[in-house]
């Protein structure tokens, strides 16, 4: 079926380390990906995104890889900081297209990776 | 602060009652999703709406669930008869344009007793 998901629901890393979140996607037609960062009470808070155009993209202390030869999507985070504890979530764009191949941004969510940081 | 914005942030109710939630877009957005949200999971789409128009349902959106965006510019989420299995995050989010990228805001979480 077409879903989204993780590898690991859980990671746990110490301040300073570098941090790699998984993401596996079925939907080969998914041109468009999202991670997202959920803090405890709070909705998800977008990261970093990427078109099935690219292979890789890098944001501040962040990059997103895609590999779509396998299907697979990474976050990876710099010197992650305690900060940056959350749930991660990655999206795919699974949306019907409109005129003119209009995306109408509707997601599929993954399950999500708490991502623990010790000082 | 500009972004999405949703009242009330917590909402107990007794099975049986009718609920209501608001969510108000960022101004400039023209689209606005409903998602559900249970403890471990991702966000669930329910609907999407561009301006008034309600233009998708999940299946997950039974008959007890209504959404509206009259005006196109805040919405409304009901749920009638509340059921146990009603209890989640609901969570809104907007958007413009063809980006495909979402605005969150930070959810009525609803527990029904």
């Amino acid at each position: 079926g077409e879903s989204v998901g993780l590898h690991l629901p859980t990671l746990s890393v110490q301040e300073g380390d570098n941090s790699i979140i998984n993401c596996a996607y079925s939907n080969s037609a998914s041109d468009y990906f999202i991670w997202y960062k959920q803090e405890s009470g709070k909705g998800p808070q977008f990261i970093i995104d990427i078109r099935s155009n690219m292979d890789k993209r890098q944001g501040q202390r962040v990059t997103v890889l895609l590999n779509k030869t396998v299907k697979h999507l990474s976050l990876q985070i710099a010197a992650t900081q305690p900060g940056d504890s959350a749930v991660y979530f990655c999206a795919e764009n699974l949306g019907p297209r409109g005129a003119g191949g209009t995306s109408y941004g509707k997601l599929t969510f993954g399950q999500g990776t708490i991502l623990t940081v010790h000082p | 602060d500009t972004g999405v914005s949703q009242d009330p942030r917590h909402k107990i109710t007794k099975r049986g009652q009718n609920v209501t939630f608001r969510c108000d877009p960022i101004s400039e957005h023209n689209r606005l999703y409903w998602y559900r949200q249970t403890l471990g999971q991702g966000p669930e789409f329910l609907t999407y709406f561009q301006n008034e128009a309600q233009l998708e349902k999940s299946r997950l959106l039974s008959d007890r669930f209504s959404a509206e965006r009259p005006k196109g510019s805040f919405s409304t989420l009901e749920i009638q008869r509340t059921e146990q299995g009603d209890s989640a995050m609901y969570l809104c989010a907007s958007s413009l344009g063809s980006v495909g990228l979402l605005h969150f805001g930070n959810g009525t979480r609803l527990t029904v007793t």
